[in-house]
């Protein structure tokens, strides 16, 4: 049974860059797409960004510019960094598996999440 | 980008009864790509629907979605305790961005 774990630093301060890492465990990270979905406390969930080995990256653009995903397939794992961070991103970030091949899934497998807080 | 409302933002009912929850788009979603979640406190989203009326693996058959185009309904025939939660639809229509509705909150009467 496939599952994903992430990790990374949970209190952060205005400016600095969040760095978050999504463990594919039971499974291959190859041939699927990764992406990663956040949420803000008591809001609903807002795509970020996605990746995969083969075919590269595709970001929301209102947050493009701070963005950046990666996947290593030797590790089984994904990567995502946020520069400039602000309260605004203050938020439990996700991260989460998609099929596109032979045809387009939605997202069937997700971490448990980590809340990120942003903070003076 | 595809903007997508769900109404009622909070539905209350009793078990045993039907919900309806609506999600509509602001432009047509391509082969019904579109999905539902369900989400409880603490937990990740759970995939309920895909391809707007397909129950994914381990999904009772008292969910059921329907609708294509612009409107969407998700359909719990019989409330069980452990129905009330956050509901999202999603859209994955062929390209990115990716976009989920605001939310319905199902919660005992």
């Amino acid at each position: 049974q496939v599952h994903l774990q992430q990790w990374g630093a949970g209190l952060l301060k205005p400016s600095e860059t969040l760095s978050l890492t999504c463990g594919v465990y039971g499974g291959s990270s190859s041939g699927y797409y990764w992406s990663w979905i956040r949420q803000p406390p008591g809001k609903g969930l807002e795509w970020i960004g996605e990746v995969n080995h083969y075919e590269g990256t595709n970001y929301k653009p209102s947050l493009k510019s701070r963005v950046t995903m990666s996947v290593d397939t030797s590790l089984n794992q994904i990567f995502l960094s946020l520069s400039s961070v602000t309260a605004a991103d203050t938020a439990v970030y996700y991260c989460a598996r998609q099929r596109k091949y032979p045809f387009i899934q939605p997202f069937d497998i997700w971490g448990l999440g980590t809340k990120v807080t942003v903070s003076s | 980008e595809i903007l997508l409302t769900q109404s009622p933002g909070t539905l209350s009912l009793s078990p045993g009864e039907r919900a309806t929850l609506s999600c509509r788009a602001s432009q047509s979603v391509s082969s019904t790509y579109l999905a539902w979640y369900q989400q409880k406190p603490g937990q990740a989203p759970r995939l309920l629907i895909s391809d707007a009326s397909s129950r994914a693996t381990g999904i009772p058959d008292r969910f059921s979605g329907s609708g294509s185009g612009t409107d969407f309904t998700l359909t719990i025939s019989r409330l069980e305790p452990e129905d009330f939660a956050v509901y999202y639809c999603h859209q994955y229509d062929r390209s990115p961005p990716y976009t989920f509705g605001q939310g319905t909150r199902l919660e005992i009467k």
